[in-house]
């Protein structure tokens, strides 16, 4: 089946810093989806991306479809002690019998004060 | 605004035990979906269903069953607990599949001792 490798795993930054993490996918999804979790909750939607090439903000989140539709960047500008959670990236296959997700493994976020 | 509703929270199971997890969402959303969760990972999709009495496998749907006799109901049953489904569960709802967002429930905690 398809699979995702979301990266890095983990990552530890003082406020303030940026954030990058990315997924990559051995087979094509025509949308891209990230979310962030929160402990003890279900995911939560942060951006979405329906068209290669995409770039799209959420306030100082920013994520892009790549152009070979294989992958997928998220970046975090000026984080703040709030952006600690997973974030999951996942992409979307939309078919006649249904739209299923492929989730990657998520990136764990610290953010340090 | 109930959204996604998830029941229960938290249950331990013994080997061999049978129970249900109860999902219901109120968005008229035609698209249901249980996926798991474990521990430092992503979410797995068990089984989905494009509407009422439709229903399909996931990636991991061995020792799960569902239902979809309505709309707003999706329940996912374990009849034989096994330690390997300590997991945590989610139920999440959309839309058709195009383009859209997925609603995630709060979650349930399952051991299996």
């Amino acid at each position: 089946g398809q699979q995702l490798n979301q990266n890095p795993q983990s990552m530890f930054i003082q406020e303030g810093e940026d954030v990058s993490m990315n997924c990559t996918s051995s087979s094509i999804f025509n949308t891209w989806l990230w979310y962030k979790q929160d402990p003890g909750e279900g995911p939560v939607l942060l951006i979405a991306l329906y068209k290669a090439g995409e770039l799209t903000s959420n306030g100082r989140l920013t994520a892009q479809f790549g152009i070979t539709r294989k992958d997928s960047f998220l970046n975090i500008s000026a984080s703040i002690p709030s952006d600690v959670g997973i974030y999951f990236c996942a992409g979307q296959l939309r078919e006649t019998s249904g739209s299923r997700l492929t989730f990657g493994e998520g990136t764990q976020l610290t953010v340090n004060p | 605004n109930a959204g996604v509703t998830q029941t229960p929270k938290f249950r331990i199971l013994k080997i061999g035990q049978s129970m249900t997890l109860q999902c219901a969402q109120d968005m008229n959303h035609n698209y249901m979906y249980w996926y798991r969760q474990d521990p430092g990972m992503g979410l797995k999709l068990i089984y989905y269903s494009v509407g009422a009495g439709i229903t399909d496998k996931g990636e991991v749907p061995n020792g799960y069953n569902v239902s979809r006799s309505t709309t707003e109901d999706f329940p996912l049953r374990l009849e034989l607990a096994a330690p390997s489904q300590t997991s945590v569960y989610f139920c999440a709802s959309s839309y058709s599949g195009t383009q859209n967002t997925i609603y995630f429930g709060e979650g349930s905690w399952l051991t299996v001792v």
